[in-house]
Formats: structure tokens, C-alpha cells, sequence
């Protein structure tokens, strides 16, 4: 069982905005600024979307974009593409010693 | 371009130690966090574990019995072993740089733990 909790799927159109929660605790992502997301297509390596709850790597396009309430994170996907079909995971680091993964999201594209 | 490539054996026999290394080019070892991850077949993710430059590392608490993680700076490479292995260890191991978001990744390596 993972340490924090993704929705197994989620879907929608081209063109359209879907957003994949990460439920934690305080002790997780209710109390770091460490929050990533990460998109793995399949049999491919993992690529980092979104770091530090909100900040966006050189190259990722801005329709990706994270956020932060409590104790859950959001990533959200606009203006979805068919390339965006993926599993997508995040993270957190729970205390200062620790960090831990969601279960992942298989995202489809209909 | 920073480049990570993880190298060892694909196959380990259960109660052994699995050893890997991950070979950095692009930028020196002596900076930044490294990391190891893993993955079992068809499943998520799992970090087992860091080593920050200065040598300080922090491991995941459910394998930290099991688990070292070391720099070697001649050869700007890192490595993980992880003993007492058995079949729930067989997974896509990775390696990877950074504290938070790690980037890039490694290739990945197949590690089954098979007699």
C-alpha cells in the first residue's frame, strides 16, 4: 500500500483539462515544499513534470501545472494532447529522512 | 548533458546481496543529491534511498536494514547493495540525481532474484 493515495485512473478529451489529486498526511505532503510529479510512459523512464509543489523544469510545456491544499497535491493537464497518455505518479518526502510515492494515475485520452 | 547509467548483474539469487553502480557523466559527482529508486514489474514506483556529495545518506525506513549507498569520486560513480534479497526485490532499479524532482534518471536495470 503506498504511502500516498492517487485516483488508479483518470481520463479525458483532446483538448480538454483533467486533474490527478495526491492525498497524504501532515506529516507528507500536508507539511513539505518537496512535492514532485512525474510521467512515465510505458516500458519508458520516469521524466519529472512538476518539482517543489509548483515549479515547472526547463522544457516541460506550461500545461502542466501543480498544486497545493492541505493535505493534498494536484497536478493538472490542460489542454490535454494524446502524447499526454501516461501513468503519472508524485512524491513527497514525509519528515526529513523519508519520501514517498504515490500509487500512480493511468491517464487516458479518449 | 548530465548522463546516469546504472550497471550489475541481472539476475541475484535469493539471500544474496544485490549490488548495482551508476555511472555519472556530464557533472561531477561532488555536488547534488543521488538517488536510487525501483520499480517491481507492472507496478509503482519506491525510493529506497540517497547519498548527498559530503557522503550523508538517508534510506527508506522499510529497507534501511538492508540497504547502503556510497559515492566513489575517482570514478564519479555511486553504487547500492541490498542484502538478504528475495523474489519481492525483483524490480527495474534506477538511479537518479536530485533532492526533489530527480532529473535526469537512469536507463533502468532488470534485477531478478531467482535461484
Amino acid at each position: 500500500q503506498s504511502a500516498l493515495t492517487q485516483p488508479p485512473s483518470a481520463s479525458g478529451s483532446p483538448g480538454q483539462s483533467v486533474t490527478i489529486s495526491c492525498t497524504g498526511t501532515s506529516s507528507d505532503v500536508g507539511g513539505s515544499n518537496f512535492v514532485s510529479w512525474y510521467q512515465q510512459h510505458p516500458g519508458k523512464v520516469p521524466k519529472v513534470l512538476i518539482y517543489e509543489v509548483t515549479k515547472r523544469p526547463s522544457g516541460v510545456p506550461d500545461r502542466f501545472s501543480g498544486s497545493k491544499s492541505g493535505n493534498t497535491a494536484s497536478l493538472t493537464v490542460s489542454g490535454l494532447q494524446a502524447e499526454d497518455e501516461a501513468d503519472y505518479y508524485c512524491s513527497s518526502y514525509a519528515g526529513t529522512n523519508n519520501l514517498v510515492f504515490g500509487g500512480g494515475t493511468k491517464l487516458t485520452v479518449l | 548533458q548530465v548522463q546516469l547509467q546504472e550497471s550489475g548483474p541481472g539476475l541475484v539469487k535469493p539471500s544474496e546481496t544485490l549490488s548495482l553502480t551508476c555511472t555519472v557523466s556530464g557533472v561531477s559527482i561532488n555536488s547534488h543529491y543521488w538517488n536510487w529508486i525501483r520499480q517491481p514489474p507492472g507496478k509503482g514506483l519506491e525510493w529506497i534511498g540517497n547519498i548527498y556529495y559530503s557522503g550523508g545518506t538517508k534510506y527508506n525506513p522499510s529497507l534501511k536494514s538492508r540497504v547502503t549507498i556510497s559515492l566513489d569520486t575517482s570514478k564519479n560513480q555511486f553504487s547500492l547493495k541490498l542484502s538478504s534479497v528475495t523474489a519481492a526485490d525483483t524490480a527495474v532499479y534506477y538511479c537518479g540525481r536530485g533532492y526533489s524532482g530527480f532529473d535526469p534518471w537512469g536507463q533502468g536495470t532488470l534485477v531478478t532474484v531467482s535461484s
